[in-house]
């Protein structure tokens, strides 16, 4: 167990539908990530944000949106949802900051499936 | 961006077999982390190695920075190390670049 939890754990919706993943970090840890997997792309980095403010964007797509709220959890939110967004979506974290600082843990992961 | 490009793509194995995998990256890293996904989907942490080398029960793992590869050992394989390994890269950007895994499959 990493210490990383996400939830729901699978998700099953239609196009155009709107859905929004969650994610608390390890405790302490200040750094949020969400990658996605899929059979095409392989796992890919969308977004991250630090003690609440983003940081970096990898190729999120602009129907996706994400944000960091003061106790540190994050949320997905996945909107005008196409078949091809199926995939498991990861949410990792790190400490930022000390030794190890850029090492990255990561939940179990959500796995939607839209129909 | 950076390649991060993994090899062989897939391993069969027999119970008890030594193999050995193979990660090329094409940039300078911050940070370089194996993972094990496993028949679940869960990305299970095996090292931390952006360079030098660590050992952890029957698994090791070596990284040379300055020729940009790294490699990972299985020693004596069970059913349970089945899965897709991968090796995940960053640059100083905290954003992980992974390779396309190798899938490892260890027969009873």
């Amino acid at each position: 167990d990493s210490g990383v939890t996400q939830t729901p754990k699978h998700l099953i919706t239609a196009t155009g539908q709107r859905v929004t993943l969650r994610c608390s970090p390890r405790s302490g840890d200040l750094s949020v990530y969400w990658y996605q997997q899929s059979l095409d792309q392989g796992l890919q980095f969308l977004i991250h944000y630090y003690n609440g403010e983003e940081r970096a964007k990898g190729n999120i797509l602009e129907r996706f949106s994400a944000q960091q709220f003061p106790d540190l959890h994050s949320e997905l939110n996945l909107s005008s949802l196409e078949l091809g967004d199926s995939a498991l979506y990861f949410c990792a974290s790190s400490p930022r900051t000390g030794y190890r600082s850029n090492e990255q843990f990561f939940g179990p992961g959500t796995r939607l499936t839209v129909l | 961006g950076i390649q991060v490009e993994q090899s062989p793509p897939d391993l069969i194995l027999q119970e008890g077999a030594n193999s050995t995998l193979r990660c090329n990256f094409s940039d300078s890293v911050n940070n370089l982390q194996w993972f094990h996904q496993n028949p679940w989907g869960q990305l299970i942490n095996l090292f931390y190695i952006p360079s030098g080398t660590k050992q952890n029960g029957r698994l090791s793992a070596t990284t040379v920075a300055t020729e940009r590869y790294s490699l990972l050992y299985i020693s004596s394989s069970q059913t349970t190390d089945s899965g897709v390994y991968f090796c995940a890269v960053e640059l100083g950007d905290y954003k992980l670049s992974f390779g396309a895994g190798t899938t490892v499959t260890v027969r009873a």
